[in-house]
């Protein structure tokens, strides 16, 4: 399979401040990487589409300059958490298209676990 | 629109029980896939089993298998003699052919007891 590795797993942040998620696909090229938010003992939510060497597309709802998506390289998409607060508290994880064999499937990151007080 | 249902929100079994999971979808693609994940506590997602709308053979895995009927729009999954390692919360979810975004369904939170 293919391996996406996900960082920081757990962070706390104070209210106003920016956080910073990564996403990499270690093993394999990932032109497109996607961003979904699970809040306690819900259901994951995509958040939005990120694609290398393009703007990131937002799903209806998700405030793109509160959560900026930057896809710069095909092994890299980050996810900003600007000016957090304690609503933005929630489980992160990414994932990404699997290289060309695999190529039918989305492989997920570890998650990120984000507190903020 | 796609549309996963898990009707079920949580499960409590006893070790050694066999216990279904019910997912229903709704989708007006013609082809599409259909997985389920297991997450446990610590929150990763772990991959159990991908199938396309093309394949409607059931597949057994171990202790694990899936039920797929097309022409009821569900994909259930069967999990025998479980056992306290498998209590988790399940996912089933959908994605339409050419398409990496995933719907997932709401999830079943299993507990399996000693």
């Amino acid at each position: 399979g293919a391996v996406v590795s996900q960082h920081p797993s757990r962070v706390i942040c104070k209210s106003g401040t920016s956080v910073k998620i990564e996403c990499r696909s270690l093993d394999f090229q990932a032109t497109t990487m996607f961003w979904y938010r699970q809040f306690p003992k819900q259901s994951l939510m995509l958040m939005a589409t990120s694609n290398e060497g393009s703007k990131a597309t937002y799903e209806q709802g998700v405030e793109k300059d509160k959560f900026l998506i930057n896809h710069a390289s095909l092994t890299l998409s980050t996810l900003t958490v600007t000016s957090a607060h304690p609503e933005d508290s929630s489980f992160y994880i990414c994932s990404a298209r699997g290289p060309r064999a695999l190529s039918t499937e989305a492989f997920f990151g570890q998650g990120t676990r984000l507190t903020v007080v | 629109a796609q549309k996963v249902t898990q009707a079920q929100t949580e499960i409590s079994v006893v070790e050694k029980e066999d216990v279904t999971l019910d997912c229903v979808y709704e989708t007006r693609d013609t082809t599409y896939y259909l997985f389920w994940y297991k997450q446990p506590p610590s929150g990763e997602l772990v991959f159990l089993i991908r199938r396309n709308s093309f394949d409607e053979q059931n597949e057994i895995s171990g202790r694990y298998s899936w039920n797929f009927q097309k022409s009821t729009s569900s994909f259930n999954f069967t999990i025998t003699a479980s056992q306290v390692v498998d209590s988790a919360v399940y996912f089933c979810a959908l994605s339409g052919a050419g398409s990496y975004q995933l719907t997932f369904g709401k999830g079943t939170k299993l507990s399996v007891i000693p």
